[in-house]
This record gives structure tokens, sequence and C-alpha cells, in this order.
């Protein structure tokens, strides 16, 4: 069964719109993180965020926002104000305290600005 | 400094060539990772090496075989490959390993790998 599910596989928005990035995870863990990496078209993964399980306080990075709700089991990434260096993909991952070392990673949604 | 570099950043071989790619940490991480990724598709975990130890091999086929010669470095080892082995290869690293799911992993740039 599919941990981490990403729904949209690819979201195609206009410079300086807004868009946002559903991510909903399965777990029976207490424990466990959420990270969302972005990847460019010159492949490497970059960190973007990782929040526990017991911090369920949204959080801001400039125009990155994300919002954790343990009763809906989701973790979404909001970009506002996108920008044409948005163009990426995003993956959420999971990672539990019962499988250690090991990121269970949604599909990714391809995210592309249209300037 | 986040910085995880892997070399070559693209290789082509052939099914009977043996080649090797290099991954390279200075963060003082004491886990290190190697994760296959297809086109279109999320990374797919290999294997991990924690305190130099390797601690998960994923059911990799032997034709891939994994060196850690110390702390910083990581090596993956490139025999007799087919085709559908072609992908981008991710190297990563975090703190400890062992420290369990609380640790965020470092991803480098990749090596593009082409199998004909």
């Amino acid at each position: 069964a599919q941990k981490v599910t990403q729904a949209q596989t690819e979201i195609s928005v206009v410079e300086k719109e807004d868009v946002t990035l559903d991510c909903v995870y399965e777990t029976r863990d207490t424990t466990y993180y959420l990270f969302w990496y972005k990847q460019p078209p010159s492949g490497e993964l970059v960190f973007l965020i990782r929040r526990n399980s017991f911090d369920e306080q949204n959080e801001i990075s400039g125009r990155y926002s994300w919002n954790f709700q343990k009763s809906t089991s989701s973790f979404n990434f909001t970009i506002t104000a996108s920008q044409v260096v948005d163009s990426a993909v995003y993956f959420c991952a999971l990672s539990e305290a019962t499988f250690r070392d090991r990121l269970a990673f949604g599909k990714g949604n391809q995210v592309v600005v249209i300037p | 400094d986040t910085e995880v570099t892997q070399t070559p950043k693209h290789l082509v071989m052939g099914m009977t060539n043996k080649k090797s790619l290099k991954c390279e940490q200075h963060m003082g991480h004491r886990a290190m990772y190697w994760y296959k990724q297809k086109a279109k598709k999320p990374p797919e975990l290999m294997f991990v090496y924690s305190y130099e130890k390797l601690s998960i091999n994923e059911s990799v086929p032997s034709r891939f075989s994994p060196e850690c010669p110390n702390s910083s470095l990581l090596n993956l080892h490139l025999h007799a490959l087919q085709p559908e082995d072609s992908a981008l290869y991710l190297c990563a690293s975090s703190p400890q390993g062992l420290a369990g799911s609380r640790e965020t992993q470092y991803f480098g740039p990749g090596t593009r790998l082409l199998v004909l």
C-alpha cells in the first residue's frame, strides 16, 4: 500500500499564481517525520522542510509555506507568487520510526510555471 | 555546508564494462545512501551504510557492488549492467543513520547512467 499519496501528477500555473501541492500519508507509528524535497531538472534533490509528528505548527519560509494536519494525515505545501525557478518536481516523503533510514516517497508533483 | 558531491555527472557504458560511481561528503555524516531513480519516478533505495558498515541492501542485483572506504566516501561499482539499469543514481548522507527517522537525508546531484 502506498504510504504517501501525491495525487496531482502535473500542475501548470502562470507566473505569480499560487500553487498548492497535496500530500496525504499513512502510518501506524506515533513518531514519524515528513519531508518535502524539490528536484529541478538538474536532478539534485533539494531538502526543503522536515516536520515531526508532534509539531503541528505551520511553517512559512519566504514564498513557501506548509500546512500539517494530523487529523487528515496531510502535509500540504504552498508556493506563493510562483516563479519560473519554481518549476521542478516536488516530492513529499515519510520516515517512520519502525522503518529507520527508509524514506517513503510519494510519486511527486511536476510543477510547471509558465512565464 | 550541506554538500554531497557525485562524480561523474554523466556516464555511458556498455554491458561488458566495469565502472564506478563516486560520492563524497564532508559534513561529518556517518550514514550514506545509494538510490536509483528512473524517469518520472521517485527515488528507490538501494543501499545504506552506517558507520562504514552495510546496514541495508534492498535486494539489489550483484552487478551493483557498494563500497564505503571511509566515513566520507561511498562508491558504487558497476559490472555487466543491463540497459534497464539506465537511470539517475543519487547518493545521500545523514548524520548517523542509526538514529532513525528524525534525520534529514541530504542528496547529491546524481550521476546519469546510460547502459548501451
